[in-house]
């Protein structure tokens, strides 16, 4: 069974920089699992933020950027906001079948 | 305005079937590839299924193969998912949401409201 791994919590203060990593438990993530990234705040459904490792969707704000760090898949949030602090959730894809991280709680504080 | 509907929740015993419908608008429905996701009570995302633009190509989530089967009518702007031998596990908000491409690998740049289905004796 495939397992996609993030860090359970990440704390940063307002105007830091943080990166969410995502590791596949098959080996190092690479471009052909399209990496996508979505923010979720309690009560509301996901907000898709990345696809395809690095593209942004209309509404994503410019300081979210997506990248292949280290054989993962990774987040940066550069000059982080208050409304910044979500449930951020990764997801790949193995052939057409996607599976999700367990999600990073980020707390901005 | 661009949407999806989500409809044909509900509360269902072990072993029964149930069927999720999924109604867009606001765009080309039959270009884009639409995916089914789920979220337990308090629990993170679960993909589900995606099914491509033209209903060739269907995958599926282990959790789930076998048992659910995704399908769409680009005649009438739906997607469906019928969920047969449903489990206690299956209980979950269910969301339907578009994909950016054709098939997969931009899930999510429409979503749904959600659907709840709970499983329950």
């Amino acid at each position: 069974q495939t397992v996609v791994t993030q860090e359970p919590s990440l704390t940063v203060s307002p105007g830091g920089t943080v990166t969410l990593t995502c590791a596949s438990s098959t080996g190092a993530v690479t471009s052909g699992y399209y990496p996508n990234w979505f923010q979720q705040k309690p009560g509301q459904a996901p907000r898709a933020l990345i696809y395809s490792t690095s593209n942004k969707h209309s509404w994503t704000p410019a300081r979210f950027s997506g990248s292949l760090l280290g054989g993962k898949a990774a987040l940066t949030l550069s000059g982080v906001q208050p409304e910044d602090e979500a449930e951020y959730y990764c997801l790949l894809y193995y052939g057409g079948a996607g599976v999700f991280g367990g999600g990073t709680k980020l707390t901005v504080l | 305005q661009v949407q999806l509907v989500e409809s044909g929740g509900g509360v269902a015993q072990p072993g029964r079937s149930l069927r999720l419908s999924c109604a867009a608008s606001g765009f080309t429905f039959s270009s884009y590839g639409i995916h089914w996701v789920r979220q337990a009570p308090g629990k993170g995302l679960e993909w589900v299924a995606v099914i491509s633009y033209d209903g060739s190509n269907k995958y599926y989530a282990d959790s789930v193969k076998g048992r659910f089967t995704i399908s769409r009518d680009n005649s009438k702007n739906t997607l469906f998912l019928q969920m047969n031998s449903l489990r206690a596990e299956d209980t979950a908000v269910y969301y339907c949401a578009k994909d950016v491409h054709g098939d997969y690998g931009g899930l999510g740049d429409v979503w749904g409201q959600g659907t709840t289905v709970t499983v329950s004796s």
